[in-house]
């Protein structure tokens, strides 16, 4: 596609629940980054794959938080037993490499945790 | 002491005025430098990145680059009030991107 999609835009989900939250980079793109970004704050890294592996999962916050991205393009970011302050946006991005290579966002899922 | 440090708060400029954000990182070996600009309610998007020592140019925007001082900066000229948003540092550290929180800027038709 044209640029990185990430679905659902919104998702409202009772506490304790589970959600999968999908993104589809731009095509051609090796790397791929999972941020949340609470209001006013910068992006903070969660997790990013190199291919099909994640070659660096040390922002995940504790072991509700997994992603997975099976055949090195679509990736599935997975929180188990959901909590209020799991709320934020969770955003996404590619990019050719890591290195000296631009990453480019999706437009986010606005995670609402009641 | 964070990765990436943003500190100034909103800045407020008149419209066809010079903005000035900075940002300082910890990592030494940190090897590229991004700035996206952020709209309310919206995504980052990539505005300039730099790899080098000095300056580089980009339209209105120029990326100043200083390794030795462990900063960077943006400055935007003939400032618009399109530019009203928040602008976040990102420093590539070990294949991944670590983020400031940002600097809200204003410009004031």
């Amino acid at each position: 596609g044209a640029g990185v999609s990430q679905t659902p835009s919104n998702k409202v989900t009772e506490k304790g629940k589970y959600v999968e939250l999908r993104c589809d980079p731009i095509s051609g793109h090796t790397a791929l980054y999972w941020y949340r970004q609470s209001l006013g704050q910068g992006p903070e890294f969660l997790i990013y794959f190199q291919g099909t592996g994640a070659a660096d999962d040390s922002g995940l916050p504790n072991d509700r938080f997994f992603a997975v991205r099976p055949e090195g393009s679509v990736s599935t970011l997975k929180i188990q037993r959901t909590e209020r302050g799991d709320s934020a946006v969770y955003l996404c991005a590619s990019s050719f490499g890591t290195g000296n290579t631009e990453a480019f966002f999706g437009q986010g899922t606005r995670l609402t945790v009641v | 002491q964070k990765e990436v440090e943003q500190n100034s708060g909103p800045l407020s400029v008149p419209e066809g005025a010079i903005a000035s954000l900075n940002c300082t990182y910890s990592d030494r070996g940190s090897q590229s430098f991004f700035w996206y600009r952020q709209y309310s309610g919206k995504s980052p998007e990539l505005i300039m990145f730099i790899y080098s020592n000095g300056d580089k140019e980009d339209g209105r925007f120029t990326a100043q680059l200083n390794k030795a001082s462990q900063y960077v900066s943006l400055l935007i000229r003939d400032s618009q009030p399109s530019d009203s948003a928040t602008y976040l540092c990102a420093v590539n550290r070990v294949g991944r991107l670590a983020f400031g929180k940002g600097n809200q800027v204003v410009v004031i038709p």
